[in-house]
């Protein structure tokens, strides 16, 4: 099983800043990954899939890059609506597997 | 438009079982993989199986065979996920999610609560 792992677990910046996540892979999933965010009692959205490829209405604010094992998500600037858990996940593999998650919390 | 709706909460005694449903809407349903992914409280998400809607095909996540069965309705766009031997640790919220193929989550259902609890 492929490991998901997410830096940092807490990330705290002030409205308008930029935001990067990390999210690594125990083996290479080549471009297989997704990123997902999740508000308090609402079901995850996919933002980024492909490793870079913006999914429907998401805003170009958000940006996904790199491949093999080590990706980032950047939000540019942060607005209100985006302090949420997010959550990376792989789908090269079975069983398909997430990462534990970062919560971007206002500073 | 595209959408999944599950069925209501449900609170369960250990050993017990739960069946809960997710209706497709808005796509063809036959299209797009239909999978189960859990999430218990305050923790991450947990892929449990998928099953192609098309002929019915499953797989399930070596955590829960023999516990996990998928079925589906195509007369009425549905998906069911029955799961057996219920016990304190499979308190969570169930999601339902499509993919296209070999994709990402792209549309999940709101979520169903499971309680167990004697």
């Amino acid at each position: 099983e492929i490991v998901m792992t997410q830096s940092p677990a807490t990330l705290s910046v002030s409205p308008g800043e930029r935001a990067t996540l990390s999210c690594r892979a125990s083996q290479s999933v080549s471009s297989n990954l997704a990123w997902y965010q999740q508000k308090n009692g609402q079901a995850p959205r996919l933002l980024i899939y492909g490793a870079s490829t913006r999914a429907t209405g998401i805003p170009a604010t958000f940006s996904g890059s790199g491949s093999g094992t080590e990706f980032t998500l950047t939000i540019s600037s942060l607005q209100s609506e985006d302090f949420a858990v997010y959550y990376c996940q792989q789908y090269n593999n079975w069983p398909r597997t997430f990462g534990q998650g970062t919560k971007v919390e206002i500073k | 438009q595209v959408q999944l709706v599950q069925s209501g909460a449900e609170v369960k005694k250990p050993g017990a079982s739960v069946k809960v449903s997710c209706k497709a809407s808005g796509y063809t349903f036959t299209s797009y993989f239909m999978h189960w992914v859990r999430q218990a409280p305050g923790q991450g998400l947990e892929w449990m199986a998928i099953i192609n809607p098309s002929g019915g095909s499953t797989t399930y996540a070596q955590k829960f065979q023999g516990r996990v069965t998928l079925t589906r309705d195509t007369s009425t766009s549905t998906v069911y996920m029955e799961l057996s031997s219920l016990r304190s640790e499979d308190t969570a919220v169930y999601y339902c999610a499509r993919t296209w193929n070999d994709d990402a989550f792209d549309i999940w259902g709101q979520g169903t609560m499971v309680t167990v609890s004697s």
